[in-house]
Formats: structure tokens, C-alpha cells, sequence
């Protein structure tokens, strides 16, 4: 089954404890991208990734890092955790643009609670 | 900035059509039509693209105006599944561009029973 898959789907961590949120997708897409949720301001995107070994940081990076070394793979790493960062975490992923513009495919979700 | 205009909300009952609208009267040649929706927390989903003609899949159909400044989606028989907010996106992507979609507030549909 064509998936994007996120973990942890619940993290409750404390603030400065560095954390990593797996995404995998096994669709063979070149595009990957995180973005978090919150009440009142929509989804907006953190990081993206064309294809393997290129990341450029989307709207709201600050406190993010990410790396795409394999085409399936794409973390999304908070090296210290602050209470700001308390959201719901998504990933998708894609085939790159162009004239077909593919739609994106969504994880499930990852809800981060920091304290 | 999102591009389209949709109205915060929309009942609709169990086994009727919905018909969810969505201004975009700023569209540009090149930029298709999406729909995603998204059930409570869960990830959105999409439901169907197009450029100029009309559109229908398993889910749903989609009718942009000949003039591409409006569309709607149709949902031909809701069920309370169906219940979520439904986003419509503008958006082209280039060879080589960053594929971000811009999600709006979309439209609360609630299917009552």
C-alpha cells in the first residue's frame, strides 16, 4: 500500500532533549516536505526536499533540521526542543513538478507536546 | 498568502450532494485546482485536481468555470464520513520548484444524519 509514514504518531518530551521525527514514504518520490499545524494559523510548511541530498527550508525553520540521504527517508530533527514547538507535525511527499503536478501525499500526523 | 476564497462552513444532509465552493478569480494559466480535505487531526487527504476541463474520480467531481476564477467540488451522495474541512489550493508547480501547498482555512463541512 502507497504510504507516507510518520514516527512517533504522540511524543511528550521535556524542553532541550534533542528528538528525531521519522518520515518514510515508499512511493519512490523525489519530493518530501514537513510541515506543522497549529490553531488559527493553518498548516506551514518547515522544510522541504527535492530529491536525495537537497533540503532548502521552507516558511518556518527556525529550531528545525532535517537530511535526506536515501530518497525514502526524510527526519525532521529538533535538537533542542522548546515549548514553541508544540504542534502536530505532518509529512508528505511527491513526485516533483512540472507538467503532470502530482498530488501530495500526507502522514498520518505527529503530535509533539513539549514541556 | 492562500489565493482562494471558500466559505467557513457548510451542512449538508446524509446521502445528498455537497457542493462545496471555491473563489479564485486571481488564477493564472498554469496553476491547477486541488482539493485536499482533512478528518479531525489526521493528515489531508486528497481528493482531486484539474486544470480547465472537469474533473471526476472515485471520490468526487470537480467543475471549474470557464473562466477558471471559480470551482466547486461535488460530493454526489455524503455520507458522515465525509464530515472535515475541505481545502482548495491554487498552485504550479515548475520543474524544480518547491511544490509548497498554501492551505488556507478551508470549509467546515458537517454531514448531518
Amino acid at each position: 500500500e502507497a504510504q507516507v509514514t510518520q514516527n512517533p504518531r504522540y511524543l511528550i518530551t521535556v524542553t532541550g532533549k534533542k528528538l528525531t521525527v521519522t518520515c518514510s514514504q515508499n512511493m519512490n518520490h523525489e519530493y518530501m516536505s514537513w510541515y506543522r499545524q497549529d490553531p488559527g494559523l493553518g498548516l506551514r510548511q518547515i522544510y522541504y526536499s527535492m530529491n536525495v541530498e537537497v533540503t532548502d527550508k521552507g516558511d518556518v525553520p527556525e529550531g528545525y533540521k532535517v537530511s535526506r540521504k536515501e530518497k525514502r527517508n526524510f527526519p525532521l530533527i529538533l535538537e533542542s526542543p522548546s515549548p514553541n514547538q508544540t504542534s502536530l507535525y505532518f509529512c508528505a511527499s511527491s513526485f516533483t513538478g512540472g507538467h503532470s503536478n502530482q498530488p501530495q501525499h500526507f502522514g498520518d500526523g505527529t503530535r509533539l507536546s513539549i514541556l | 498568502d492562500a489565493k482562494t476564497t471558500q466559505p467557513p462552513s457548510m451542512d449538508c444532509a446524509e446521502g445528498r450532494a455537497a457542493n462545496l465552493p471555491c473563489n479564485h478569480s486571481t488564477i493564472s494559466g498554469n496553476e491547477y485546482v486541488y482539493w485536499y480535505r482533512q478528518i479531525h487531526s489526521q493528515g489531508p487527504q486528497y481528493i482531486i485536481h484539474g486544470l480547465k476541463n472537469n474533473e471526476t474520480n472515485e471520490m468526487a467531481s470537480l467543475i471549474i468555470t470557464e473562466d477558471r476564477k471559480s470551482s466547486t467540488l461535488i460530493l454526489p451522495h455524503a455520507t458522515l464520513r465525509d464530515t472535515a474541512v475541505y481545502y482548495c489550493i491554487v498552485r504550479f508547480s515548475p520543474q524544480g520548484g518547491s511544490e509548497k501547498l498554501v492551505f488556507g482555512k478551508g470549509t467546515k463541512l458537517t454531514v448531518n444524519p
